[in-house]
């Protein structure tokens, strides 16, 4: 089974901050990667597919990066609406996702 | 606009089964792959099960592979999940989920959930 690990767990940042989420995979997956975003009592949104290619009706401050194993997820001005925790997911091979990672409000 | 629907959660005992649905609204449901996803507190998010537009083919996670069934119906637009022999760690928040891709395991749409609980 190929692991995905995030880090950090958490990231405290304020309005305004541009905050970079990495995921490490445990073999190469490409860039078959997606983003995914999680507010509290909600479903997962799907953010950004193929490591880099953003879901329509994303805003532009999100952008992704990467591939073989490690990656990133960019937000360049984060707005109040942005603090949730955020999970990756391979699915190179069937589907994994990382532990996620608790954006807060600093 | 495309939204999903998830009924059937609840208390269920150990060894016991739960059949879950998913009703599906504002796209073609016959055209699109389909699966289950759930979350724990301690393991996260992890994918359980797929099926494709037609119903020919199927796939499932090790963790519920000879325990749980997905079907469809694609009439009905409709996603079910059919659990057996149920264990306490597959208590979670169960979600369906409208696939991005035909044979890729990225999930596009999701539903509110369904939480199962297992326990004696």
């Amino acid at each position: 089974d190929i692991q995905m690990t995030q880090s950090p767990s958490t990231l405290s940042a304020s309005v305004g901050d541009r905050v970079t989420i990495t995921c490490r995979a445990s073999q190469s997956i490409s860039s078959w990667l997606a983003w995914y975003q999680q507010k509290p009592g909600k479903a997962p949104k799907f953010l950004i597919y193929k490591a880099s290619t953003l879901v329509s009706g994303v805003p532009s401050r999100f952008s992704g990066s990467g591939s073989g194993t490690e990656f990133t997820l960019t937000i360049s001005s984060l707005q109040p609406d942005d603090f949730a925790t955020y999970y990756c997911q391979q699915y190179h091979s069937y589907s994994t996702f990382g532990q996620g990672t608790k954006l807060e409000s600093k | 606009e495309m939204r999903l629907l998830e009924s059937g959660g609840g208390l269920v005992q150990p060894g016991g089964s739960l059949r879950l649905s998913c009703a599906a609204s504002g796209f073609t449901f016959g055209s699109w792959a389909m699966s289950w996803v759930r979350q724990t507190p301690g393991k996260g998010l992890e994918w359980v099960s797929s099926i494709s537009g037609s119903a020919g083919s199927t796939s499932s996670a090790d963790s519920v592979r000879g325990r749980f069934t997905v079907s469809r119906d694609n009439s009905r637009n409709t996603l079910y999940l059919q659990m057996n022999s149920l264990r306490v760690d597959d208590t979670a928040v169960y979600y369906c989920a409208k696939n991005f891709y035909d044979n890729r395991l990225a999930f596009h749409i999701w539903g509110q959930g369904t939480k199962v609980t297992v326990s004696s």
